[in-house]
């Protein structure tokens, strides 16, 4: 099984700052490696696929880099509305995985 | 405009069973890789089940042997039928599609406790 381990597990972030997700896969997926945001008592939301490319309606601030092992979510300026959990998830192999989330907090 | 809707879920006894449904519109579930992840209270995701465009069907080993997953073609519908359950199967079910689970369903709370 790949372990996707992302860190840190939460932030505390102001906005208009910039924050960056790291995921760490266990061992190479290429890069089938993608981002999803849930808020509090929603279903999770696809921000980022195949490492980098931007999923349809996502805002602009939302970029993803990576390959192989290392990937990188990076939000440019923080808005309040970008509170919430992220993860990573692999579709790589069986059985697929997710990262255990990154919390941002709007301080 | 795809969207999944799920339905079934409720409180049920340890041992007993449930089925849970993904109605789907905007998109044809035979035609796509469909998957079922779950949200257990206060924690992550936890990826459960597969079932690809070809009818073959994958699980988690926390439910191999217990769940299956299952389409019913004629009607854009995704099931998950869960038997056996326990208490740590207590979760949020949700399915999503395609590989990049770019489209979620609203989730349905499966309680399992006595």
């Amino acid at each position: 099984e790949i372990v996707l381990t992302q860190s840190p597990d939460f932030q505390s972030v102001t906005p208009k700052e910039k924050v960056t997700i790291t995921c760490r896969a266990s061992q190479s997926i290429g890069s089938n490696l993608h981002w999803y945001q849930q808020k509090p008592d929603q279903s999770p939301k696809l921000l980022i696929k195949y490492a980098s490319q931007s999923f349809s309606g996502v805002p602009s601030r939302f970029s993803g880099s990576g390959s192989g092992t290392d990937f990188t979510l990076t939000i440019n300026s923080l808005e309040a509305e970008d509170a919430a959990t992220y993860y990573c998830h692999q579709s790589t192999s069986l059985p697929e995985t997710f990262g255990q989330g990154t919390k941002v907090e709007i301080k | 405009e795809v969207q999944l809707v799920e339905s079934g879920g409720g409180l049920v006894q340890p041992g007993g069973s449930l089925r849970l449904s993904c109605a789907a519109s905007g998109f044809t579930v035979s035609n796509n890789y469909m998957s079922w992840v779950r949200q257990a209270p206060g924690k992550g995701l936890e990826w459960v089940s597969v079932i690809y465009s070809g009818g073959s069907t994958y699980y988690a080993d926390a439910v191999k042997g217990r769940f299956t997953t299952s389409r019913d073609n004629s009607k854009n519908t995704l099931f998950l039928q869960m038997n056996s359950l326990r208490p740590e199967d207590t979760a949020v079910y949700y399915c999503a599609s395609r590989s990049t689970l770019d489209c979620w369903g609203q989730g349905t709370l499966v309680t399992v406790s006595s």
